[in-house]
């Protein structure tokens, strides 16, 4: 059985400051990751998707890493701003049922101004 | 906005009785799931339509249902709710390979009292 874990559960840093944030699966067996951002009582809003084949993934200030051997990938965030405070959830897609997504439970980040 | 939408935003229902949350997918977009997410967790898969049919269940109860509809529009319902039901709805919509992007909608907080 997948097993999807974020760590931390919540990180608080001061604005401008360059941060990484953590997922690990069990089973290396996945067809894709992807790393969502969640504002409070709202719905996903994908962020990055990195198919099993490649090793990361950019857009903006955001940079994600997948380490598939390892079962680990990050999400790098640059210069964060205030309005980046929100939860960052990853999801895998497992190789044996392709609708079957597992979810981490996600780190709340808050970026203090 | 991804292009997905989800009704209703909001629900508040009695245990016992029974609701249907309705998604419309993204154009283009012939796979749709569910998820439920409880407070403070990443969202948990319920079940995945694949042109108009099932091809994926998660670890739900048979009072958990759904449909597809021709236009890939999807319905999820649930019989005698419980009060564990409370809970965000997730619909995701995706095209059908196995690698593909999902996009969410915006969710249904459903609050059973």
């Amino acid at each position: 059985k997948q097993e999807v874990t974020q760590i931390p559960a919540a990180l608080s840093v001061p604005e401008g400051e360059n941060l990484v944030l953590n997922c690990s699966f069990t089973d290396s067996a996945i067809y894709n990751l992807q790393w969502f951002r969640q504002d409070p009582g709202k719905g996903l809003t994908s962020l990055l998707l990195i198919q099993s084949s490649q090793r990361e993934q950019t857009s903006g200030r955001l940079n994600a890493s997948l380490d598939k051997s390892s079962g680990r990938s990050t999400l790098y965030i640059a210069a964060s701003q205030p309005g980046d405070s929100a939860t960052y959830l990853c999801a895998v897609r497992p190789g044996t049922n392709a609708g079957k997504s597992t979810f981490g439970d996600g780190t709340t980040l808050t970026v203090k101004p | 906005e991804t292009g997905v939408t989800q009704s209703p935003t909001h629900l508040i229902k009695t245990r016992g009785q029974q609701v249907t949350l309705r998604c419309s997918s993204q154009s283009g977009h012939n796979t749709v799931s569910w998820y439920q997410q409880a407070l403070g967790q990443g969202p948990q898969f319920i079940f995945q339509y694949y042109r108009e049919e099932e091809n994926g269940r998660g670890n739900f109860p048979p009072r958990f249902s759904g449909l597809q509809f021709p236009n890939y529009s999807s319905e999820l319902n649930v019989n005698a709710l419980e009060l564990d039901d409370s809970a965000l709805y997730l619909c995701a919509s995706r095209t059908g390979g196995k690698d593909t992007e999902a996009f969410f909608g915006q969710g249904t907080r459903l609050t059973v009292v």
